[in-house]
Formats: structure tokens, sequence, C-alpha cells
């Protein structure tokens, strides 16, 4: 069936850091793969998306690549600050519209 | 512009209780509708979701259930509650795909805590 995975961390980084969150998923057919935040005490919001192979999202410094090959959408931020530090989640969107998620990464970074 | 209403925002149910959760969405026709858990630590579970009245999928078989008795109206259920149902439970909507403006809009959530 559809699933997605993901680094489960936390991850502890220091400002400035490079940032990486691995997410492979597994879906028929072409979905759409997101990548939504949840800062502490808020809701999730949309981060970034892609919508098909080869496309890249971007959003506040971060991107990812839908790799269709490697059914991956890794996330990348090449400087964090203390302001990152969130629950990740990767997500995908089913061409049915079902929509899962990862289990979430969180990330701390620390001046 | 679009609204989206979950309630109640906590809840306190003994073990054997029943439950009903409501979510609506304003503001938009046909919306997509979706329940989920968010057990603490944990990830996010999809449990049900609609593209329409009367088209319910559900994804964990459990003694939850989803109606959609509106358009824009989306309630979870259950008869009798167990321990391992107390989380968080998020409702969320979209438009239907496109492939322009697919991301989901959550509510506010319910924490439920069954005693």
């Amino acid at each position: 069936g559809d699933s997605v995975t993901q680094m489960e961390g936390p991850v502890t980084l220091s400002e400035e850091a490079f940032l990486t969150i691995n997410c492979t998923y597994t879906a028929t057919g072409y979905p759409s793969l997101f990548w939504y935040v949840q800062y502490p005490g808020e809701g999730l919001q949309l981060l970034l998306k892609a919508t098909k192979a080869d496309d890249k999202g971007s959003n506040k410094g971060f991107e990812a690549t839908y790799r269709k090959e490697t059914t991956s959408f890794h996330l990348e931020k090449g400087s964090v600050q203390v302001s990152d530090s969130a629950v990740y989640f990767c997500a995908l969107r089913t061409s049915y519209d079902k929509v899962i998620f990862g289990p979430g990464t969180s990330l701390s970074v620390i001046p | 512009s679009q609204t989206i209403h979950q309630w109640p925002a906590t809840l306190v149910q003994p073990v054997g209780s029943p439950l009903s959760l409501e979510c609506t969405v304003e503001g938009t026709s046909n919306p997509n509708l979706y329940w989920y858990r968010q057990a603490a630590g944990r990830g996010l579970q999809l449990l049900f979701y609609s593209i329409g009245i009367d088209q319910i999928s559900s994804e964990v078989p459990q003694n939850l259930s989803a109606s959609r008795p509106q358009d824009r109206q989306f309630i979870l259920s259950s008869k009798k509650l167990l321990l391992s149902d107390s989380g968080f439970y998020l409702c969320a909507w979209s438009v239907p795909s496109t492939g322009t403006n697919e991301k989901l809009f959550f509510g506010s959530g319910t924490q439920l805590s069954v005693l």
C-alpha cells in the first residue's frame, strides 16, 4: 500500500549547519509530494511541495526534489537557524486524493 | 475565505462511552475531507477521508467510524471508546485534486483523553 518513511530523529544541529531529512515513499501512480512543518504550539502548515518527477519545491531556504527513480523527496537547507526548530512531516497525495504522512522528524537548532 | 471549524477542543471520556467529533468547512463546496489522529510524539495517522457525500474511505479498521451528512460536514464517531483511542484528532480539508493547489488546511484539533 501507500506509505511514507522518514528519519525520525530527533535531530540536533548547531546554527548555520547543513540540514538533510530523508524521506522515501511507496505509492501507485504519480503522487504529489509535500513537506509540512509544525512549529512549537502551532498547527501544521505547508512548507513546500512538488507535483511531478524532477520538480524542486522550495520555501524559506528549504528545498526538496522529487526523485521518482529513488522514490525520494529529501528535505535540505544549507544553513539552519534557531527559528527552524520544529517537527517536519513528509507527505504524499495519491491520484485519488488520499493524503498520508510520515512519522515526523523533530529538529532542534541550538545557538 | 475558507475556514474550518472543529470541536470540541478537548474531551475527557470514560472507557466504553460514545464519541462524536464534528468538523465543518465554510467558504468552499465539495471539499475533500480528512480525519487524522496524532499520538503523542508520533506522526499523523490517516483514519478516514472523503471525496464526496457517501464516499468515505476507511484506512484503519477499528471501532471508529466517519460520516458526511452534508457536503461540508465530517463527523468522527465511536460507539464504545477504548483507552487506545486517546490522542489528538485533526480534521483537514482540501480542494479536489487539480494539480495546482493541493495542500491540506487543518482544523485546530481535539485532544481526546479516554480514562
